[in-house]
């Protein structure tokens, strides 16, 4: 089993619509969570942190299941620009400076 | 604020000749730094991390090795390259604290071996 895994995708959806990404990890000891965008070509960026009263950051908004050990990032009314690869990280475990990215799902919004 | 800087933004190299990439973040002190590379359509593979001057981590096994001669300078290098050495090379860097942080990215290498 990975140690984050993420949709296949590619997700190809319209303008306006919602999208969810789901993002599931193996160690149970993680601590910290984020949701990375990456444009082609280009390095990721920090999009938000997700905590465990989950957060919302105007569109977007991050769930957190420690339970289930689950991660999701909503979009809401989704924008052509928001057409990137969204990448689950997970790190955090006690002591430890690894950092695990997933691979990542592709989004395609389109007019 | 902080920034990170890498270069060069894109490199062409033959099989066997060495390897140089440098990485500077300014704007913060005694930051974790790490190396990682991105194979075309494929997710972020972790190579080194630093947690201060002359401490690195490893974490696969291959023919590349990096330094951190200075606090906010990490560099990746390697002697002899190979064409599964081809892909985007990143550099990152957090807060001090171990992977709580988020990690913030410098803009990459594209690294080609020919």
């Amino acid at each position: 089993r990975k140690e984050v895994e993420q949709d296949p995708g590619p997700f190809n959806v319209p303008e306006g619509a919602t999208v969810a990404f789901n993002c599931t990890y193996s160690n149970s000891a993680s601590q910290s969570f984020f949701w990375y965008r990456q444009d082609c070509r280009k390095e990721p960026k920090l999009l938000m942190s997700v905590y465990s009263s989950g957060n919302e950051d105007g569109r977007f908004t991050a769930q957190l299941n420690r339970a289930s050990q689950y991660i999701s990032l909503l979009i809401r009314d989704s924008k052509l620009s928001d057409s990137a690869t969204y990448l689950c990280v997970v790190g955090g475990v006690t002591g430890g400076f690894k950092t695990i990215f997933g691979a990542g799902t592709r989004l395609f919004v389109k007019a | 604020s902080q920034t990170i800087h890498q270069w060069p933004a894109t490199l062409v190299q033959p099989v066997g000749s060495p390897l140089s990439l440098e990485c500077t973040v300014e704007g913060t002190s005694n930051p974790n730094l790490y190396w990682y590379r991105q194979a075309a359509g494929r997710g972020l593979q972790l190579l080194f991390y630093s947690v201060g001057i002359g401490q690195i981590s490893s974490e696969v096994p291959q023919n590349l090795s990096a330094s951190r001669p200075q606090d906010r300078q990490f560099i990746l290098s390697s002697k002899k390259l190979l064409l599964s050495d081809s892909g985007f090379y990143l550099c990152a860097w957090s807060v001090t604290g171990g992977s709580n942080q988020p990690q913030h990215f410098g803009d990459g290498t594209r690294l080609s071996i020919l």
